[in-house]
């Protein structure tokens, strides 16, 4: 079974508008951390967010957000007021704390932002 | 700021070829990884090392080898270069705290293409 599962292989969003970057997970771990990082042309992997298992409240940075859904396995990226620099590719990523070393990656959202 | 600087960013190649791809990251991290980046796949993880001469194997290692001679290098070693070998390969450093919230710290990556 896939480990990240990432359903949208691209999305439209127009400029200042807010959009939602789907993310579901699998794991038995009782622990376990996901991140978000973001791919633009260029082709370096930036990171965006990070929620960890047993953070109580949904990690923020600036205009990201992460809806954080533990019983549906859901970690949503919320990219508010959207920007033409926004326009990449996304990838949630999951680590688990048995095997810590060995990060899984959703297979990526392509995000364009239209002026 | 943290760096990883991966040799080449576009590498053109020829079946049967040996091929390096060289990484050296800055900020003297224990794990550094190297992952295959193809489209509708995300990432997947060839093989990582976390200490000096330590290496373990990722999801996909066949046809690849690792070196890592020096904490700040880790090099990936295509023995004979194949076409479905061409792909965009990052490499990633991280540190060993045992966090979970150790981010992976990417290069700009390599577009290798094997004819």
């Amino acid at each position: 079974a896939q480990k990240i599962t990432q359903t949208q292989p691209g999305m439209f969003v127009q400029e200042k508008e807010a959009v939602t970057l789907d993310c579901t997970y699998d794991t038995s771990d009782p622990s376990y951390g996901l991140f978000w990082y973001k791919q633009p042309s260029s082709g370096e992997m930036i990171f965006l967010i990070y929620q960890g298992s047993y953070d109580q409240q949904n990690a923020t940075e600036g205009r990201y957000s992460l809806n954080f859904q533990k019983a549906r396995k859901s970690a949503n990226l919320v990219i508010s007021a959207s920007q033409l620099g926004d326009s990449a590719m996304y990838f949630c990523a999951m680590r688990e704390i048995y095997n810590f070393n060995k990060f899984y990656f959703g297979s990526g959202t392509k995000l364009n932002v239209k002026p | 700021d943290v760096k990883v600087t991966q040799s080449s960013r576009y590498l053109v190649k020829r079946t049967g070829e040996k091929v390096f791809l060289e990484c050296v990251q800055d900020m003297d991290h224990e794990n550094m990884f190297w992952y295959r980046q193809d489209p509708g796949l995300g990432l997947r993880l060839i093989y990582f090392s976390y200490d000096v001469k330590m290496k373990e194997k990722g999801d996909i290692p066949e046809g690849y080898s690792v070196s890592r001679e020096k904490k700040e290098r880790f090099s990936l070693i295509l023995e004979s270069a194949s076409t479905n070998q061409t792909s965009m390969y990052l490499c990633a450093s991280s540190l060993s705290s045992g966090q979970h919230n150790e981010k992976l710290f990417f290069g700009s990556g390599t577009q290798l293409s094997v004819l």
